[in-house]
């Protein structure tokens, strides 16, 4: 198993440019998040899904687009970037059961100019 | 909502002394806890969770965690501190319908002297 896998390693935006990062994972997992994370802030939620078609809204949503076509697939859309968006982005997966332990991604380095 | 608080943003340990990171936790239901290690650039790494049972949790890399309702922590340890164990150390519960999310604290960043 490949576990979790997020593309782009590493982005360079232009203030109001668009991109997707991409996560995805091959464990069959239910459940999908996307955090960022910052200096002195922690790991922040953004949005998460429960299961293929189900997506909500985390703590700091603003900005960020997701959507759950697929079990395996987790983009998050950026539709017009801001500086404030510069953060690392992690996805993570976990199976539908309270004990189980979240699996991260290595991360996306994003940098907006 | 629930919350993590992590008092200490910065900590500096000899190395071979023992370690105490702190960690409370505000959660209205039985809380699911966990600690991760995050070295500098790297993604995270699980050292221990707890869902029930024993309060005294073990994790990898010889940590361990003690969990105290009464006192809403979940407090990490390790008897003798490697340098390399210097990271940051985040706590976190489990939030979200089915718990599945985590709230994480704001970490602590755990520097080992010679």
């Amino acid at each position: 198993n490949a576990g979790v896998t997020q593309t782009p390693k590493f982005q360079v935006l232009k203030t109001g440019q668009s991109m997707t990062l991409q996560c995805a994972q091959d464990m069959n997992h239910e459940y999908m998040s996307w955090y960022r994370q910052d200096p002195g802030m922690g790991l922040r939620l953004i949005h998460y899904s429960v299961g293929a078609g189900i997506t909500d809204q985390g703590e700091v949503p603003n900005g960020y687009n997701v959507s759950r076509s697929t079990t395996e697939d987790f983009p998050l859309r950026l539709l017009s970037a801001a500086p404030s968006q510069t953060s690392v982005y992690f996805c993570a997966s976990s199976p539908a059961e309270p004990q189980e332990t979240q699996y991260f991604g290595p991360g996306t380095r994003l940098l907006v100019l | 909502a629930q919350s993590v608080t992590q008092p200490d943003i910065h900590i500096t340990v000899s190395e071979g002394a023992s370690l105490e990171l702190r960690c409370n936790y505000s959660y209205g239901a039985t809380p699911y806890l966990f600690w991760y290690v995050q070295s500098p650039g790297q993604g995270l790494q699980l050292l221990l969770k707890y869902f029930s049972g024993d309060t005294l949790v073990q994790g990898i890399k010889g940590f361990e965690a003690e969990f105290k309702r009464s006192q809403s922590s979940f407090n990490l340890r390790k008897p003798s501190v490697h340098w390399s164990d210097a990271a940051e150390y985040f706590c976190a519960v489990g939030a979200g319908p089915g718990y599945s999310t985590l709230t994480f604290g704001k970490g602590t960043m755990l520097l080992v002297s010679p």
